[in-house]
């Protein structure tokens, strides 16, 4: 069974624009973590957010945590076409992964 | 970030041999590794999880005698695809963790394998 569930599973968006990608997962978690994986390749660790944090910032990301709701959310902002990729989020606790979002930045 | 190296990249084999794929913790003691596979288009599934020292813990569905997971050390594990048959073909992707918490887990670069 799968632990994270990303919403959307595609994403298209136009260079510059903002893109929000969402995740909910199923069991408690220590902390959660975003992933980036380009087509074939392996995964980028982008942020990883503890439980008891509501909010992260890294550059350009943006990473949310509700843990009563058990979601999470990644904006990017200011998007690049090299930010084209499917990225994915994880609990600690049970490190299987969803669907992942397919963002798609058009320049 | 900490360094996870798996290796080789990329194999071809003969169909009824086996492949071994190394997944390696440079700079810190791996205490949990997690394998998965990934078809195209598709998202990684949890093949198993491994804890140093221990036998590993295969997902529902996953059969153990034909993917043999060694976890002998803190710093390598290594996943052997057995009597591998087209259908293998895939790509496997190793995941390492010092300890559960507020840690990450580091991915290795993943491992093309095609059956001919």
């Amino acid at each position: 069974s799968q632990q994270g569930e990303e919403d959307p599973q595609a994403l298209s968006i136009q260079e510059g624009e903002n893109a929000t990608m969402n995740c909910s997962y199923k069991t408690s978690i220590n902390n959660l973590q975003w992933y980036r994986q380009n087509s074939g390749r392996g995964l980028v660790h982008l942020i990883l957010i503890r439980s008891n944090e509501r909010e992260k910032h890294s550059g350009r990301l943006r990473v949310t945590l509700d843990t009563s709701k058990k979601s999470s959310s990644l904006l990017i902002t200011a998007s690049r076409a090299a930010d084209t990729a499917s990225y994915f989020c994880v609990g600690d606790n049970d490190m299987r992964f969803g669907a992942g979002t397919r963002l798609t930045v058009k320049p | 970030g900490a360094v996870v190296s798996q290796h080789p990249s990329r194999v071809i084999c003969k169909s009824g041999t086996s492949v071994k794929i190394e997944c390696r913790s440079l700079d810190f003691q791996a205490t949990t590794m997690f394998w998965y596979r990934q078809f195209p288009k598709q998202s990684l599934m949890l093949m198993a999880t491994s804890n140093e020292g221990s036998k590993a813990t295969y997902e529902q569905g996953v059969e153990k005698d034909k993917f043999l997971i060694n976890h002998a050390s803190l710093t390598l594990s290594t996943l052997t695809v057995t009597s591998a048959h087209p259908e293998d073909s895939s790509f496997y992707i190793c995941s390492a963790r010092d300890r559960l918490g507020n840690t990450e887990a580091f991915f290795g670069q993943g491992t093309r394998l095609t059956v001919v």
